[in-house]
């Protein structure tokens, strides 16, 4: 099976603009979460989806938003970039509607000038 | 009461030695402990998970050490080698939340 993977792996944007990444889990599985990784927060929880529908949120202000489509597919946008946002992008995900065992992708490293 | 505290921050250890992380959690409700393993420019991998109804959980060279009274749990990494240099995290969760919690992470540097 194809692991998790994200698209684009490398981005770079300035203050103010927006951006939209993408996640394709294993196939079959239904639970795609988004983390954001940096040196000093380590790994945060932004939010998870299972079945198109947000289940979770993490502690982020509402430039941060997602959506998971049919086909499990899902994106996370980010509006009014700040300098702040520059982190890895990690995707997860997991067969099973508990999320016990994740599968990460490779994450999206975005630098925001 | 969300957070994974987790220590050391870096840790060295030499070849064929003996690496310990520990973890300390305040929710009772995490009923999931995974640690993951992150190789630079690759996504965490799971290694090991345990569930608070056993007390230890090995496999091959990895041993999850959980005690459920004191909230904490630790992962032991017996005969350590270079290829085990990496950064680790434990993580935690339980059902119904649909959110895990990470440590801060660890990175190991096994010397040859």
């Amino acid at each position: 099976k194809a692991g998790v993977t994200q698209t684009p792996r490398y981005l770079i944007k300035t203050r103010g603009q927006q951006v939209t990444l993408s996640c394709s889990p294993i196939s079959g599985h239904r639970s795609v979460s988004w983390y954001q990784q940096t040196p000093g927060q380590g790994l945060q929880f932004l939010f998870e989806y299972f079945s198109e529908t947000q289940r979770n949120k993490g502690n982020f202000p509402g430039r941060f938003s997602g959506r998971q489509f049919s086909n499990s597919r899902s994106e996370m946008n980010v509006s009014t970039l700040e300098l702040g946002d520059s982190a890895l992008y990690l995707c997860a995900s997991s067969s099973g509607p508990q999320m016990d065992t994740q599968y990460f992708g490779p994450g999206t490293r975005l630098t925001v000038l | 009461q969300q957070q994974v505290k987790q220590s050391p921050q870096s840790l060295i250890v030499q070849k064929g030695g003996i690496s310990i992380i520990n973890c300390a959690y305040e929710n009772t409700a995490f009923d999931y402990f995974p640690w993951y393993q992150q190789f630079p420019g690759k996504g965490p991998a799971l290694l090991i998970a345990i569930r608070p109804d056993v007390s230890e959980k090995k496999e091959g060279r990895f041993t999850i050490s959980f005690n459920k009274s004191a909230k904490q749990f630790s992962l032991h990494i017996m005969d350590s080698q270079p290829g085990d240099s990496a950064t680790y995290f434990c993580a935690a969760s339980y059902t119904g939340g649909f959110k895990t919690i990470f440590g801060a992470g660890t990175r190991l540097f096994v010397k040859a």
